[in-house]
């Protein structure tokens, strides 16, 4: 059964960083493309980046351009979202998903930043 | 960026009943290689979105045929055949053709 567990997510004071992981299961990892899409509370969703299954092209939403860096370890299965200089509307659940088109999605973790 | 506009934003439907939602693309979602990348999600009350349709028309593994996707260009439709209680929740459209990737509003679904 394919899988996608996030971690890393907490409290974190405006202008501060977080990373964020998410573990993969159950397919070829290294032959995806993996994206993070978040959800405001209360609010859709919204895409944020995503990372060839190389990690040689990456693409980011203009909301976080320049502040998060999205990277894998194909030979940990792992994903990573690196987020600095954290705003208060960046507070949401994050999401990893697997490939271009969102095919498997994890739980989540929460990011709260605070002001 | 390609805005994906949802409608309507509350869908109250009888149990059994027919559910139609519409999503609208600002641009045309065919790309280079023919394919129309449009998808559609569910989210049920607190629980992680799941992708119920890929491009187009195409169900997931797993997902009931009471739902189904269709359209063409920039104009797409997601029909539930007949609504069940474990259908409420909250449904979005997605476009992936164009960077940046970005969905729709979201139609919520309840039971009357």
């Amino acid at each position: 059964e394919m899988q996608l567990l996030e971690s890393g997510g907490g409290l974190v004071q405006s202008g501060g960083s977080l990373r964020l992981s998410c573990a993969a299961s159950g397919f070829t990892f290294s032959s995806y493309a993996m994206s993070w899409v978040r959800q405001a509370p209360g609010k859709g969703l919204e895409w944020v980046s995503g990372i060839s299954f190389s990690g040689g092209d990456t693409y980011y939403a203009d909301s976080v351009k320049g502040r998060f860096t999205i990277s894998r370890d194909n030979s940990k299965n792992t994903l990573y979202l690196q987020m600095n200089s954290l705003r208060g509307e960046d507070t949401a659940v994050y999401y990893c998903a697997k490939d271009w088109h969102l095919a498997v999605w994890g739980q989540g973790t929460l990011v709260t930043v605070s002001s | 960026d390609v805005v994906m506009t949802q409608s309507p934003l509350s869908l109250p439907v009888t149990l059994g009943q027919p559910a139609s939602i519409s999503c609208r693309s600002s641009q045309s979602l065919v790309y280079s290689d023919g394919n129309t990348y449009l998808n559609w999600f569910q989210q049920r009350p607190g629980q992680s979105p799941r992708r119920l349709i890929y491009k187009v028309s195409n169900r997931d593994s797993g997902v009931p045929d009471r739902f189904s996707g269709s359209g063409s260009g920039t104009d797409f439709t997601l029909k539930i055949s007949r609504v069940e209680a474990e259908d409420v929740g909250v449904f979005y459209c997605m476009q992936g053709t164009h960077w940046p990737l970005t969905f729709g509003g979201g139609t919520k679904v309840e039971i009357k």
